[in-house]
């Protein structure tokens, strides 16, 4: 069964640094998002990209983020001055229509 | 107000109990209504999507839309140990060009042997 797969699993960075989240969505998906969780609190949605711009963003989305897919298969989220504030899950996730799939997640632990 | 309320919980019931789990929404313009279970440090599942008002059953799973009163509902019956996750709601206004998913708290629950 397809799934969406992120990389790397957890990301340890120092405040400041850049980092990139990775992930393949599904392949034949259109629709891709990030997300972020942070530890015991609710799913909070980023950004949504179809077409290869960005379609919404939320507030959290701010000029230190950005995505790009720089192939037909990766899609990623960059990070560029963490802060400590940063440490969370980050979920990629993918749709044809309505059904969205989510990866397993990425744990970036800023310090 | 929120876009999504969903009681946290936690909800602690027995094995084979009835479980409701329920979410409230402020935006009439909502028109698909998801389910999802998530387990610890796991990303969400999708279990049951909705579109219209009304009920959806999948095996032990019932997903039900009320679109007049903004309430949607999952149950789920003879539960198990293994339903201990959070659940999340989730909704969005269309199915094109990347909507926004819209998530609930989640509601924490644990099914005890």
């Amino acid at each position: 069964e397809p799934e969406v797969t992120q990389t790397p699993s957890h990301q340890v960075t120092q405040m400041g640094q850049e980092v990139i989240l990775r992930c393949v969505p599904i392949s034949n998906h259109l629709y891709f998002y990030w997300y972020r969780q942070i530890l015991g609190q609710k799913v909070e949605f980023l950004v949504s990209f179809y077409n290869n711009e960005i379609s919404e963003k939320s507030e959290i989305f701010d000029d230190q983020f950005s995505v790009e897919r720089p192939d037909g298969s990766n899609f990623t989220l960059k990070i560029r001055s963490t802060k400590l504030e940063d440490s969370a899950m980050y979920f990629c996730a993918s749709n044809l229509v309505v059904q969205q799939f989510f990866g397993p997640g990425t744990r970036l632990t800023v310090l | 107000q929120k876009e999504v309320e969903q009681d946290p919980g936690p909800l602690s019931v027995p094995e084979g109990a009835i479980v409701s789990l329920n979410c409230t929404y402020s935006n009439s313009a909502f028109q698909y209504f998801m389910w999802y279970r998530q387990y610890s440090r796991k990303g969400p599942e999708l279990l049951m999507y909705t579109y219209s008002s009304g009920n959806k059953e999948d095996g032990r799973f019932t997903a039900q839309v009320d679109k007049s009163s903004k309430y949607i509902s999952l149950f789920i019956r003879d539960s198990q140990p293994s339903d201990s996750a959070t659940y999340l709601c989730a909704m969005i206004t269309g199915s094109n060009t990347g909507n926004q998913f819209y998530f609930g708290t989640g509601t924490s629950l644990t099914v005890i042997p």
